[in-house]
């Protein structure tokens, strides 16, 4: 089966730093996809690992263990329009489906 | 400009009615989805195409249906069947081994 597991709620302070976790069991992977979603919009894609290891994209950076089935996006120098759900979403390597988790909804604080 | 529409933004459905959700992509892509959203929970999907003229159920397909007639349309029905319609539904779209992009959504109520 497919399962993706990520906290539902975290909290940090503006400035800071934040790292929000997502562990997967998949039978086919082709990627794994982090979006960010704020209140009442669509989701935006932030970023995509498909290798093992670390991709950085400005204050975005997301990394991938594909024989742990865990990956991370981590958020760095926190702004208050960061406070949005961030979706961990993978995609079967057979059917090119996404599967997705619950969410973890990120408040910042000021 | 390039993009995913999606019309209308909000939509109210009577009881035993059906009503149909359009979406509209002129980025040339060949995949496209449909997703339905409930508060506070991720994205289930409820159906795909991964071309023209095919698609296949998602994991919650009962009560709705599909159809992709051209490449850059993919419009959803939500029929009488399906009892409990109301959610953000989501459309995307997807070239190659890209990320799927999507569009800014749709939500159904029920009157």
């Amino acid at each position: 089966g497919q399962n993706i597991d990520q906290p539902t709620e975290m909290t940090a302070t503006e400035g800071a730093i934040v790292q929000i976790n997502c562990t997967y069991q998949t039978s086919g992977f082709n990627g794994l996809f982090w979006y960010q979603q704020h209140a009442g919009e669509a989701p935006t894609f932030l970023s995509y690992n498909v290798l093992d290891g670390l991709e950085e994209k400005g204050r975005f950076s997301s990394f991938l263990s594909r024989s742990k089935g865990y990956s991370y996006l981590l958020l760095k120098e926190l702004q208050m329009k960061d406070s949005a759900s961030y979706l961990c979403a993978v995609r079967d390597r057979g059917t090119y489906k996404y599967i997705f988790g619950t969410g973890t909804r990120l408040k910042v604080l000021a | 400009d390039g993009g995913i529409t999606q019309s209308p933004k909000y939509l109210f459905r009577k009881e035993g009615q059906n009503v149909t959700l359009s979406c509209e992509q002129n980025l040339n892509h060949d995949a496209m989805y449909w997703y339905r959203q409930d508060p506070g929970q991720g994205l289930r999907l409820i159906y795909y195409s991964q071309i023209v003229n095919d698609f296949q159920k998602g994991d919650i397909a009962e009560g709705y249906s599909v159809s992709r007639e051209k490449k850059e349309s993919f419009p959803l029905t939500v029929t009488s069947a399906q009892k409990n319609p109301t959610a953000f539904y989501l459309c995307a779209s997807r070239m190659g081994d890209e990320t799927q992009y999507f569009g800014p959504g749709t939500r159904l109520l029920v009157l």
